[in-house]
């Protein structure tokens, strides 16, 4: 079985200050994870992803996550919030790399920028 | 690209009502997935295909709930009959064979069932 917690279910910053989403991890079989990301009225962007490559793994509007296998997280930053990063964050996990085409999402996390 | 496109995208009926849902997926990509999102309940995958196939219709709430995908550029979800209780947001997504994690998200159609 597989699964993910989003410690935090809103998260609030001010523009220009670094951004923080938590996730952890529990799976069988070793993960692939990701985080997707939902602008209001949207659908979900995939925003990167990790797949047994490089543990920090870089993606689209400079965001990054590091998975650490020993504390089963793989937590989403930003240097600078931006007013635009303003969105819902989903932690995602597939049990494998490849041919597993069903993900488990986790609650997500709502991010505020307070200007 | 258009993306993946979701009509209509937003349905109001009354219970008892029969609802369908549409979605064309991105051309090329081979697998379709059908979500539901509430509140309550957050993101929850109700089916997928892979080239037209139903490969787990595991999350399909009951009887009330089906899709087809008569062709790889079209698929359906069904309710029938409505219930209040299935008021949400449903997403369709398709990804390429390749990559079957990078799924591409509709906009969505929000279902009101009063």
């Amino acid at each position: 079985a597989q699964s993910v917690t989003q410690l935090d279910s809103h998260v609030s910053v001010s523009e220009g200050t670094p951004v923080l989403l938590r996730c952890n991890y529990s799976s069988s079989y070793s993960p692939s994870l990701f985080w997707y990301v939902q602008h209001p009225n949207k659908g979900l962007q995939l925003l990167l992803k990790y797949t047994s490559a490089a543990t920090l793994v870089k993606g689209i509007n400079g965001f990054e996550a590091e998975f650490k296998k020993s504390e089963t997280s793989f937590h989403l930053t930003k240097p600078s919030a931006h007013m635009s990063d303003a969105a819902e964050y989903f932690c995602v996990v597939s049990a494998r790399n490849f041919g597993n085409e069903k993900l488990t999402f986790g609650t997500g996390t709502r991010l505020t920028i307070i200007p | 690209d258009a993306g993946v496109i979701q009509s209509p995208r937003h349905e109001v009926t009354e219970m008892g009502q029969e609802v369908t849902l549409r979605c064309k997926p991105i051309s090329g990509h081979n697998s379709l997935f059908w979500y539901r999102q509430t509140m309550m309940r957050g993101l929850e995958l109700l089916i997928y295909f892979n080239n037209n196939v139903p490969i787990d219709d595991s999350g399909m709430p009951e009887d009330r709930f089906s899709a087809k995908m008569p062709n790889a550029s079209f698929s359906t979800l069904k309710i029938q009959p409505s219930e209040p209780r299935d008021s949400a947001v449903y997403f369709c997504a398709s990804s390429p064979a390749s990559r079957s994690y990078e799924q591409y998200f509709g906009p969505g159609t929000r279902l009101t069932v009063t």
